[in-house]
C-alpha cells in the first residue's frame, strides 16, 4: 500500500532532550516536506527536500534539523526541544512539486514538550 | 501575514444540505490552488488541484471554482453527508516556486443528522 508513515505518533518529552521523528514513504517520491499545525494558524512548512541530499528551509525552521540521505526517509530532528515546539507535525511527499502532483500526508505526530 | 484567508472559520449544516466555503489569497505570482480535506486526527487528503487557467474542477460531490483575476476560490459541497464533517484547507503555491506553499487556517464543517 502506497503511504507515508511517521513514528512515533504520540510523544511526550521534556525540554532539552533531543528527539527524532521519522518519516518514510514507499512511493519513490522526490519531494518531501515537514509541517507543523497549530490551532488557528494552519499548516506551516518547516523544511522541505527536493531530492536526496537537497534540503531547504521553509517558513518556520528555527529549532529543527532534517536530513535526506536516502530517497524514502526524511527524519525531523529537534536537538533541544522547547515548549513552543509542542504541536502536531505532518510529513508529506509528492512525486515532484508541480501543478498536478498530489501531495500525500502522513498520519501526524503529536508532540508535547514539557 | 497569512496570504491565504478562509471563511467562515466554522459552519454547521444539516445532512443533505449544500454549503460553500471561501478562500481568498494574495499569493503572487500564482501557480496552482489546492483544496484538502482533513479529518480530525488525520493528515490532509487532496480533493482538487487547479492551475490558473482552470476555473472549475469536481471530485464527486465536491466542486472547486477559481477566479484568478479576483484571487478567490470556493469549495462547494453538494448533498452533504455525515462523513463530510472535517476541516477543509485551501493551499496556494507561488508561480515561481511550485514548492512554496501557503496554507489557509481551514474551515471546520460539521454535518448534523
Amino acid at each position: 500500500e502506497a503511504q507515508v508513515t511517521q513514528n512515533p505518533r504520540y510523544l511526550i518529552t521534556v525540554t532539552g532532550k533531543k528527539l527524532t521523528v521519522t518519516c518514510s514513504q514507499n512511493m519513490n517520491h522526490e519531494y518531501m516536506s515537514w509541517y507543523r499545525q497549530d490551532p488557528g494558524l494552519g499548516l506551516r512548512q518547516i523544511y522541505y527536500s527536493m531530492n536526496v541530499e537537497v534540503t531547504d528551509k521553509g517558513d518556520v525552521p528555527e529549532g529543527y534539523k532534517v536530513s535526506r540521505k536516502e530517497k524514502r526517509n526524511f527524519p525531523l530532528i529537534l536537538e533541544s526541544p522547547s515548549p513552543n515546539q509542542t504541536s502536531l507535525y505532518f510529513c508529506a511527499s509528492s512525486l515532484r512539486i508541480s501543478s498536478y502532483n498530489e501531495q500525500f500526508f502522513g498520519p501526524g505526530t503529536r508532540l508535547t514538550v514539557l | 501575514k497569512n496570504q491565504v484567508e478562509q471563511s467562515p472559520q466554522s459552519l454547521i449544516i444539516l445532512e443533505g444540505k449544500n454549503c460553500t466555503l471561501q478562500c481568498n489569497y494574495t499569493v503572487s505570482p500564482f501557480s496552482n490552488l489546492r483544496w484538502y480535506k482533513q479529518d480530525t486526527g488525520r493528515g490532509p487528503v487532496s480533493l482538487t488541484i487547479m492551475t490558473f487557467s482552470e476555473n472549475t474542477k469536481s471530485n464527486g460531490r465536491y466542486t472547486a471554482t477559481l477566479d484568478a483575476d479576483t484571487k478567490q476560490s470556493s469549495l462547494h459541497i453538494t448533498a452533504s453527508q455525515l462523513s463530510d464533517s472535517a476541516s477543509y484547507i485551501c493551499v496556494v503555491s507561488e508561480g515561481s516556486n511550485d514548492y512554496k506553499l501557503s496554507f489557509g487556517a481551514g474551515t471546520t464543517v460539521t454535518v448534523r443528522a
